[in-house]
């Protein structure tokens, strides 16, 4: 186990609701990426989340938006529920500097949009 | 921005037998390649890695080989048991960058071991 927890397991949401989902980094790390994985498919990178800003972010829009809090914990915002956002939703930790991409990841939120 | 090519989707071989899994990457500024194994219900778990200024990484039974001329990398598994059927996952990332622009993932190999 990562130590990376996140919650809940899994969602149901119906399409233009907005949803949030939340992650625990592992002890020591201040650093959160979310990913969206689809079925059948390798985790695509949205953001990362370094000192309570975002630090990068992949091809996604603007209705995919974070947070971070003071003890590294993360939240991920959807908002305007599309059915293509249904997918598991990984949280990974890291830590900042010359390892910030070993990322250790949760078991994920799975997030279905009807 | 960076792409990963992965192959094959589905690999099945005998317990006991070797299994090899291969990657290949676009960007040249990739310096950061690591392997994840991803089990039914889970998240990936890192099972090695492997940065630019090295060929070749082992750890018991894996073993990962890049070639950076070529672009590509390799994930070696000897002597196969039944717990190695998983989904593995290539991935590459630039370390150096400033920001942070995440891994790159390939689309996974279903790796089946018959007993």
């Amino acid at each position: 186990e990562t130590g990376v927890t996140q919650s809940p397991t899994h969602l149901i949401k119906t399409r233009g609701q907005q949803v949030t989902l939340r992650c625990s980094s592992q002890s020591g790390h201040n650093t959160v990426s979310w990913y969206q994985q689809a079925l059948g498919q390798g985790p695509q990178f949205i953001f990362q989340y370094y000192r309570e800003e975002e630090n990068g972010r992949g091809n996604f829009p603007p209705r995919f938006s974070g947070l971070q809090f003071p003890n590294y914990s993360s939240e991920l915002n959807v908002n305007a529920l599309e059915l293509d956002d249904s997918a598991l939703y990984l949280c990974a930790s890291s830590l900042a500097g010359l390892a910030k991409n070993i990322q250790y990841f949760g078991a994920g939120t799975r997030l279905s949009v009807l | 921005g960076e792409n990963v090519e992965q192959h094959p989707s589905t690999l099945s071989v005998q317990e006991g037998d070797s299994a090899v899994i291969k990657c290949t990457y676009s960007d040249s500024a990739s310096n950061y390649f690591p392997w994840y194994k991803q089990e039914l219900g889970k998240g990936p778990q890192l099972i090695i890695d492997i940065r630019s200024n090295v060929g070749e990484k082992k750890d018991q039974r894996i073993a990962v080989t890049l070639n950076k001329t070529a672009k590509h990398f390799s994930l070696h598994i000897t002597e196969t048991q039944p717990e190695d059927s998983a989904v593995y996952f290539c991935a590459a990332s630039n370390e150096s960058g400033g920001g942070a622009d995440g891994l790159t993932f390939g689309k996974g190999t279903h790796l089946i071991i018959q007993p």
